[in-house]
């Protein structure tokens, strides 16, 4: 089993939607959680930090579930820009290890 | 400003040679990692750094070589050994210590693309 899975896409929605991905981790023991969007044939740029109680910056939410080991990303009313492959990022504790999900890749159609 | 630089941005090898890809930071990380990123695939860690002098492998370290023997600097060694190296090479750091400091966010570099003809 992977330690971060990703649902793999591609998800091709239209513009103003609303997308939902989820992402799950094996060890127990992760400390902290990210979701980092990549644009094609560049590096992956920090979208959101994920926390316990949720957390929203503004068309997008992010929310943990320790108990069921997922973490979860929403995307509302969602623009061309939107277009991306977003990772699933978790910190496993052990001696600094950050682990990623292979991505889930969205497109955006007008 | 503060960041990480990854040189060359692109590099074209001939099978057997080894080549080593720069990897500076100036945001003071203690933590640098390198990753391999194919296409259409997530990142996995080739190896990683805590602190100077010390080094861990990730989980595809075959093939490859580094070393931190200062707190900016994490260069990657793809030897001849590394038996497929095309591939986009990302180099990241984060703030390691403990308590809220450490948010464990990691900055990258904006990669070296690896070709061997």
């Amino acid at each position: 089993r992977k330690e971060v899975e990703q649902d793999p896409g591609p998800f091709n929605v239209p513009e103003g939607a609303t997308v939902a991905f989820n992402c799950t981790y094996s060890n127990s023991a992760s400390q902290s959680f990210f979701w980092y969007r990549q644009d094609c044939r560049k590096e992956p740029k920090l979208l959101m930090s994920v926390y316990s109680s949720g957390n929203e910056d503004g068309r997008f939410t992010a929310q943990l579930n320790r108990a069921s080991q997922y973490i979860s990303l929403l995307i509302r009313d969602s623009k061309l820009s939107d277009s991306a492959t977003y990772l699933c990022v978790v910190n496993t504790g052990s001696a600094s290890k950050i682990i990623f999900g292979s991505g889930t890749r969205l497109s955006i159609r007008p | 400003d503060g960041g990480i630089t990854q040189s060359p941005k692109y590099l074209f090898r001939k099978e057997g040679q080894n080549v080593t890809l720069s990897c500076e930071q100036n945001l003071n990380h203690d933590a640098m990692y390198w990753y391999r990123q194919d296409p259409g695939q997530g990142l996995r860690l080739i190896y990683y750094s805590q602190i100077v002098n010390d080094f861990q492998k990730g989980d595809i370290a075959e093939g490859y070589s580094v070393s931190r023997e200062k707190k900016e600097s994490f260069p990657l060694t793809v030897t001849s050994a590394q038996k497929n190296p095309t591939a986009f090479y990302l180099c990241a750091s984060s703030i390691r210590g403990a308590g809220a400091a450490n948010t464990g966010e990691l900055f990258f570099g904006e990669g070296s693309r690896l070709t061997v003809l």
